[in-house]
């Protein structure tokens, strides 16, 4: 079965552009996960949805964050208007709902905003 | 007060020496889960092991194990037979069932494994 996919794998873009992260979970999981991974402030979980409905989005770090899960195998992590501190890699993960709910993580995407 | 402490920002290990990378955690959650997880260079996260609170018996899993010392709240990673591929970041997480499936991860410890 295909892992966590996610796209782009890199983006670069200029502050102030809106930036869309794509994640495809792995079918079957109904959890889903976006975290942000930078040196300063290590791996962060920024939102977490069961079965499409978020349940935990307080790690969202201000309102140019906005995730959606519109289906089970779909979901978007988008940054509007985009700024050079959003820089960081993005990681989609999910997981079954069944304990240990050990999750399984996207390779990542990496953004560079200037 | 962090949750996850990794006080190791690097270690170095000989092949085929084993290897053990520290992780203390603090909770009041009765019911918890520790994981650890491995992030090479390429930059995907690996799941590796996982120990709930609940369970007796220390987790294994192929050359990976896990030291649970409950009363002293550590969760110690220990890494059999090193290998050149073992060479990555490792990260210690927890969730607390209090908090649902939230993970929360330490700070990491790279390991280099040297010939």
């Amino acid at each position: 079965d295909a892992g966590v996919i996610q796209s782009p794998r890199h983006e670069v873009t200029e502050m102030g552009q809106e930036v869309t992260l794509r994640c495809k979970p792995i079918s079957g999981h109904d959890y889903l996960f976006w975290y942000r991974q930078t040196m300063m402030r290590g791996l962060e979980l920024l939102i977490y949805f069961n079965n499409n409905v978020p349940i935990d989005d307080s790690g969202m770090p201000e309102d140019r964050f906005s995730a959606k899960m519109p289906n089970a195998s779909f979901s978007t992590l988008k940054i509007q208007p985009s700024e050079p501190r959003d820089s960081a890699v993005y990681f989609c993960a999910s997981s079954l709902p069944g304990s240990p709910h050990e999750q399984y993580f996207g390779p990542g995407t990496r953004l560079t905003v200037t | 007060a962090q949750k996850i402490t990794q006080t190791q920002p690097g270690m170095f290990v000989q092949e085929k020496e084993a290897v053990t990378l520290d992780c203390t955690y603090d909770t009041s959650d009765p019911s918890y889960g520790l994981f650890w997880y491995k992030q090479p260079s390429s930059g995907e996260m690996i799941f590796l092991i996982y120990q709930g609170s609940y369970d007796q018996q220390n987790a294994t899993e192929g050359r990976y194990s896990l030291n649970f010392q409950k009363a002293r709240k550590s969760a110690n990673l220990v890494i059999s037979a090193s290998q050149l591929g073992d060479s990555a970041m490792y990260f210690c997480a927890m969730r607390e069932r209090e908090y649902g499936n939230k993970l929360v991860f330490g700070a990491g410890t790279i390991l280099r494994v040297k010939s």
